[in-house]
C-alpha cells in the first residue's frame, strides 16, 4: 500500500526554539495533506488541511501563525511549530490521500516534548 | 453540528467476536473509514464503506447504512494484538474528515 514517510519520530526541544516536521508521501502524489494533534488518551484533532501550491486550511482555534504549514511539492508536507511551549508537547501526526479509493494513510507521527 | 459517536471502551475475550459500531450526522457524506491505533502510534487503515452493505476483509469486515447512519467495525477469532483503539471517520460533503473519539479495545485471555 501506499507509504507515508514522517519525520522525526520523536523530538525534544527548549521552550521558545521551533521544531520542523517533514510529511513525505514516498510512492504517490499527494495533492492534499492533513495535520492532526493528538493528546494522550484522546482521539485525532485535525489542524490543518495542506494543499500543494497554495496556503493550509486551518481549523478553528489552531494559530496559524504558529503552526507554520508549507505544502512545497505534491510529496512533501511540513508542519513548523513556532516558538514551542510546554503545552504544545503532543502527538502530531501526517495523513495522505491517494486519491483512488478514498484511503488515506498516515506518517508514523512524530513526538514533540517541549521543556 | 456533525457528531460521530462510538462506545468509550470494549471488553472481549480471545477468539471471541465483538461488534464496534459507529453513528454519525454529518453535512454530507463521501465515505466512512475505520482505523486501528495502538497506543504510542500513529493509525493504520482498516477500511472504507461509501455503498451500503458489508465489506469483508479477512477477520475484520465493515459495515454500512447510509439511510440509518450506521456502521460496524466487526472483528472476528480475536487476538491479543487486536487490543487497540478503534477509529470511525465519515468524509463529510466537503471531503473534511470528522472523527470518533473512538473505541478502546481490550482483549482478555
Amino acid at each position: 500500500g501506499a507509504v507515508v514517510s514522517q519525520h522525526p519520530s520523536w523530538v525534544i526541544c527548549k521552550s521558545g526554539t521551533s521544531v520542523k516536521i517533514e510529511c513525505r508521501s514516498l510512492d504517490f502524489q499527494a495533492t492534499t495533506m492533513f495535520w492532526y494533534r493528538q493528546f494522550p488518551k484522546q482521539s485525532l484533532m485535525l489542524m490543518a488541511t495542506s494543499n500543494e501550491g497554495s496556503k493550509a486550511t486551518y481549523e478553528q482555534g489552531v494559530e496559524k501563525d504558529k503552526f507554520l504549514i508549507n505544502h512545497a511539492s505534491l510529496t512533501l508536507s511540513t508542519l513548523t511549530v513556532t516558538s514551542a511551549h510546554p503545552e504544545d508537547s503532543s502527538f502530531y501526526i501526517c495523513s495522505a490521500s491517494s486519491g483512488d479509493v478514498g484511503e488515506l494513510f498516515f506518517g508514523e507521527g512524530s513526538r514533540l516534548t517541549v521543556l | 453540528g456533525q457528531n460521530i459517536d462510538q462506545p468509550t471502551e470494549m471488553t472481549a475475550t480471545e477468539g471471541a467476536i465483538v461488534q464496534i459500531n459507529c453513528t454519525y450526522q454529518t453535512s454530507g457524506f463521501n465515505g466512512l473509514f475505520w482505523y486501528q491505533q495502538h497506543a504510542g502510534e500513529a493509525p493504520t487503515f482498516l477500511s472504507y464503506n461509501v455503498l451500503d452493505g458489508l465489506e469483508e476483509k479477512g477477520r475484520f469486515s465493515s459495515f454500512l447504512s447510509r439511510s440509518k447512519g450506521y456502521s460496524y467495525l466487526l472483528l472476528k477469532e480475536l487476538q491479543m494484538k487486536d487490543s487497540a483503539s478503534y477509529l470511525c471517520a465519515v468524509r463529510d460533503s466537503n471531503y473534511q474528515l470528522i472523527w470518533g473519539a473512538g473505541t478502546k479495545l481490550i482483549i482478555k485471555p
